[in-house]
Protein backbone atom coordinates (compact mmCIF):
# COMPACT_ATOMS: atom_id res chain seq x y z
CA UNK A 1 0.00 0.00 0.00
CA UNK A 2 1.08 3.61 -0.72
CA UNK A 3 2.55 5.55 2.14
CA UNK A 4 0.22 8.54 0.90
CA UNK A 5 -3.04 7.89 -0.27
CA UNK A 6 -5.20 10.06 -2.39
CA UNK A 7 -9.08 9.43 -2.99
CA UNK A 8 -10.45 10.47 -5.67
CA UNK A 9 -7.75 9.55 -8.10
CA UNK A 10 -10.30 10.97 -10.90
CA UNK A 11 -12.92 13.04 -10.58
CA UNK A 12 -15.74 14.90 -13.34
CA UNK A 13 -17.38 17.76 -11.95
CA UNK A 14 -19.49 20.61 -12.98
CA UNK A 15 -19.27 24.57 -12.25
CA UNK A 16 -20.63 25.64 -8.79
CA UNK A 17 -20.29 21.68 -7.68
CA UNK A 18 -18.50 21.46 -3.68
CA UNK A 19 -15.44 19.26 -3.80
CA UNK A 20 -13.93 16.97 -1.37
CA UNK A 21 -10.46 15.46 -1.92
CA UNK A 22 -8.98 13.34 0.40
CA UNK A 23 -5.46 12.64 1.55
CA UNK A 24 -4.33 9.84 4.14
CA UNK A 25 -1.00 9.08 5.25
CA UNK A 26 0.95 6.32 7.19
CA UNK A 27 4.32 7.66 7.60
CA UNK A 28 3.70 9.34 10.73
CA UNK A 29 4.71 12.98 9.48
CA UNK A 30 3.03 15.84 11.37
CA UNK A 31 3.69 17.84 7.89
CA UNK A 32 1.16 17.71 4.92
CA UNK A 33 0.68 19.68 1.83
CA UNK A 34 -1.69 20.19 -0.62
CA UNK A 35 -0.11 21.08 -4.04
CA UNK A 36 -1.46 21.84 -7.63
CA UNK A 37 -0.40 21.01 -10.90
CA UNK A 38 -0.38 22.26 -14.08
CA UNK A 39 1.77 22.43 -17.71
CA UNK A 40 4.30 24.59 -18.00
CA UNK A 41 3.55 25.86 -14.34
CA UNK A 42 5.45 23.12 -12.11
CA UNK A 43 3.77 22.78 -8.57
CA UNK A 44 1.93 25.76 -6.77
CA UNK A 45 1.79 25.25 -2.91
CA UNK A 46 -2.23 26.01 -1.74
CA UNK A 47 -2.45 24.64 1.59
CA UNK A 48 -0.09 23.38 4.47
CA UNK A 49 -0.57 22.10 8.01
CA UNK A 50 2.19 21.73 10.88
CA UNK A 51 -0.10 19.55 13.16
CA UNK A 52 -3.96 19.41 13.53
CA UNK A 53 -4.42 22.84 15.22
CA UNK A 54 -2.27 24.63 12.65
CA UNK A 55 -3.38 25.75 9.10
CA UNK A 56 -1.75 27.92 6.74
CA UNK A 57 -2.22 28.96 3.44
CA UNK A 58 0.18 28.66 0.87
CA UNK A 59 0.90 31.45 -2.47
CA UNK A 60 -2.78 29.92 -4.36
CA UNK A 61 -5.16 29.38 -1.81
CA UNK A 62 -8.49 31.35 -2.56
CA UNK A 63 -10.90 29.56 -4.01
CA UNK A 64 -9.99 26.42 -1.52
CA UNK A 65 -9.88 25.41 2.17
CA UNK A 66 -8.49 22.42 3.58
CA UNK A 67 -8.93 20.63 7.50
CA UNK A 68 -6.88 18.11 8.91
CA UNK A 69 -8.76 16.01 10.42
CA UNK A 70 -6.16 13.73 12.40
CA UNK A 71 -2.22 13.66 11.97
CA UNK A 72 -2.81 11.35 9.40
CA UNK A 73 -5.17 13.19 7.01
CA UNK A 74 -5.62 16.17 5.51
CA UNK A 75 -8.90 16.85 3.07
CA UNK A 76 -9.10 19.88 0.89
CA UNK A 77 -12.15 21.59 -1.13
CA UNK A 78 -12.99 23.33 -3.23
CA UNK A 79 -16.75 24.95 -2.09
CA UNK A 80 -17.75 26.03 -5.25
CA UNK A 81 -15.32 24.45 -8.06
CA UNK A 82 -14.62 27.05 -11.52
CA UNK A 83 -13.04 25.44 -14.69
CA UNK A 84 -9.83 26.90 -13.94
CA UNK A 85 -9.26 25.03 -11.18
CA UNK A 86 -9.29 22.26 -13.44
CA UNK A 87 -5.55 20.28 -12.88
CA UNK A 88 -3.78 17.81 -10.95
CA UNK A 89 -3.41 18.13 -7.25
CA UNK A 90 -1.06 16.11 -4.97
CA UNK A 91 -1.10 15.84 -1.10
CA UNK A 92 2.47 15.77 0.01
CA UNK A 93 4.40 14.83 3.69
CA UNK A 94 7.51 15.35 4.73
CA UNK A 95 9.51 16.09 8.24
CA UNK A 96 12.02 17.53 10.28
CA UNK A 97 15.42 16.28 10.00
CA UNK A 98 17.99 17.78 12.39
CA UNK A 99 15.53 21.29 12.18
CA UNK A 100 15.49 20.91 8.25
CA UNK A 101 12.70 20.51 6.67
CA UNK A 102 13.21 16.65 4.53
CA UNK A 103 11.80 15.89 1.23
CA UNK A 104 8.32 15.39 0.35
CA UNK A 105 6.54 12.32 0.02
CA UNK A 106 3.58 12.45 -2.55
CA UNK A 107 0.85 10.62 -3.13
CA UNK A 108 -0.16 9.44 -6.72
CA UNK A 109 -2.50 12.53 -7.84
CA UNK A 110 -5.96 13.56 -7.94
CA UNK A 111 -7.30 14.55 -11.47
CA UNK A 112 -10.12 16.88 -11.33
CA UNK A 113 -11.83 18.60 -14.17
CA UNK A 114 -14.48 21.27 -13.78
CA UNK A 115 -16.77 21.57 -17.35
CA UNK B 1 10.90 35.45 -2.78
CA UNK B 2 13.06 32.06 -3.88
CA UNK B 3 12.34 30.63 -7.25
CA UNK B 4 13.41 27.99 -9.47
CA UNK B 5 14.52 28.65 -13.71
CA UNK B 6 14.51 25.08 -15.32
CA UNK B 7 15.15 24.56 -19.02
CA UNK B 8 12.29 23.93 -20.97
CA UNK B 9 11.59 20.45 -22.73
CA UNK B 10 10.36 18.74 -24.57
CA UNK B 11 14.26 16.98 -24.49
CA UNK B 12 14.21 14.14 -27.07
CA UNK B 13 17.04 12.13 -26.71
CA UNK B 14 18.22 8.65 -28.19
CA UNK B 15 18.76 5.69 -25.92
CA UNK B 16 22.53 5.94 -24.16
CA UNK B 17 22.51 9.78 -24.76
CA UNK B 18 23.95 12.00 -22.69
CA UNK B 19 21.50 14.03 -20.68
CA UNK B 20 21.70 17.62 -19.16
CA UNK B 21 18.75 19.64 -17.06
CA UNK B 22 19.99 23.19 -16.78
CA UNK B 23 18.40 24.72 -13.45
CA UNK B 24 18.97 27.14 -11.47
CA UNK B 25 17.82 29.33 -8.44
CA UNK B 26 17.42 32.54 -6.36
CA UNK B 27 17.14 31.88 -2.41
CA UNK B 28 17.90 34.00 0.85
CA UNK B 29 19.86 32.02 2.98
CA UNK B 30 21.26 28.72 2.50
CA UNK B 31 18.43 26.28 0.30
CA UNK B 32 18.55 22.82 0.26
CA UNK B 33 18.22 21.34 -3.45
CA UNK B 34 15.89 18.71 -5.22
CA UNK B 35 15.71 16.93 -8.13
CA UNK B 36 12.30 15.51 -8.71
CA UNK B 37 10.74 13.24 -10.87
CA UNK B 38 7.52 12.14 -12.24
CA UNK B 39 6.69 9.22 -14.06
CA UNK B 40 3.42 9.05 -16.60
CA UNK B 41 0.62 8.49 -14.10
CA UNK B 42 2.77 8.46 -10.98
CA UNK B 43 3.39 11.30 -8.30
CA UNK B 44 6.65 12.63 -7.59
CA UNK B 45 9.30 11.51 -6.29
CA UNK B 46 12.83 12.75 -4.82
CA UNK B 47 15.39 11.63 -7.25
CA UNK B 48 18.94 13.30 -5.36
CA UNK B 49 19.48 15.85 -3.07
CA UNK B 50 22.08 18.25 -1.59
CA UNK B 51 21.62 20.45 1.17
CA UNK B 52 25.14 22.58 1.03
CA UNK B 53 27.00 24.15 -1.38
CA UNK B 54 29.62 21.81 -3.09
CA UNK B 55 27.56 18.80 -2.07
CA UNK B 56 26.96 16.51 -4.85
CA UNK B 57 23.96 14.00 -4.97
CA UNK B 58 23.40 10.62 -7.03
CA UNK B 59 21.29 8.54 -7.43
CA UNK B 60 20.46 5.90 -10.72
CA UNK B 61 23.15 7.31 -12.38
CA UNK B 62 21.62 10.86 -12.21
CA UNK B 63 24.13 13.36 -10.39
CA UNK B 64 23.94 17.22 -9.40
CA UNK B 65 26.05 19.20 -7.99
CA UNK B 66 25.25 22.08 -5.56
CA UNK B 67 26.88 25.10 -7.06
CA UNK B 68 26.62 28.37 -4.71
CA UNK B 69 28.98 30.81 -7.08
CA UNK B 70 26.35 30.32 -10.00
CA UNK B 71 23.49 29.27 -7.86
CA UNK B 72 23.08 26.12 -10.30
CA UNK B 73 22.05 22.93 -9.86
CA UNK B 74 22.44 20.90 -13.06
CA UNK B 75 21.16 17.45 -13.61
CA UNK B 76 23.04 15.11 -15.81
CA UNK B 77 23.26 11.57 -16.62
CA UNK B 78 25.86 9.77 -18.60
CA UNK B 79 23.73 7.44 -20.80
CA UNK B 80 19.95 7.36 -20.66
CA UNK B 81 17.76 4.91 -21.23
CA UNK B 82 13.79 4.38 -22.21
CA UNK B 83 12.55 3.97 -18.96
CA UNK B 84 14.13 7.42 -17.80
CA UNK B 85 11.41 9.09 -19.77
CA UNK B 86 9.86 11.17 -17.21
CA UNK B 87 9.20 15.27 -16.33
CA UNK B 88 11.87 16.48 -14.22
CA UNK B 89 11.68 19.07 -11.72
CA UNK B 90 14.30 21.41 -9.85
CA UNK B 91 13.32 22.55 -6.31
CA UNK B 92 14.38 24.04 -3.65
CA UNK B 93 13.60 24.54 0.37
CA UNK B 94 15.19 27.42 2.08
CA UNK B 95 13.33 27.28 5.44
CA UNK B 96 12.20 24.92 8.04
CA UNK B 97 8.56 25.34 6.94
CA UNK B 98 9.05 22.93 4.65
CA UNK B 99 7.78 25.61 1.78
CA UNK B 100 9.49 24.06 -1.31
CA UNK B 101 9.68 25.97 -4.76
CA UNK B 102 9.40 24.07 -8.04
CA UNK B 103 10.53 24.55 -11.16
CA UNK B 104 7.92 24.19 -14.13
CA UNK B 105 9.22 20.86 -14.81
CA UNK B 106 11.36 19.44 -18.26
CA UNK B 107 10.01 16.83 -19.85
CA UNK B 108 12.59 13.88 -21.28
CA UNK B 109 11.30 11.66 -24.12
CA UNK B 110 13.97 8.89 -24.45
CA UNK B 111 13.97 6.78 -27.67
CA UNK B 112 15.22 3.59 -28.70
Amino acid sequence: DADVTQTPRNRITKTGKRIMLECSQTKGHDRMYWYRQDPGLGLRLIYYSFDVKDINKGEISDGYSVSRQAQAKFSLSLESAIPNQTALYFCATSDLQQGVSGELFFGEGSRLTVL
Amino acid sequence: GNSVTQMEGPVTLSEEAFLTINCTYTATGYPSLFWYVQYPGEGLQLLLKATKADDKGSNKGFEATYRKETTSFHLEKGSVQVSDSAVYFCALSADSWGKFQFGAGTQVVVTP
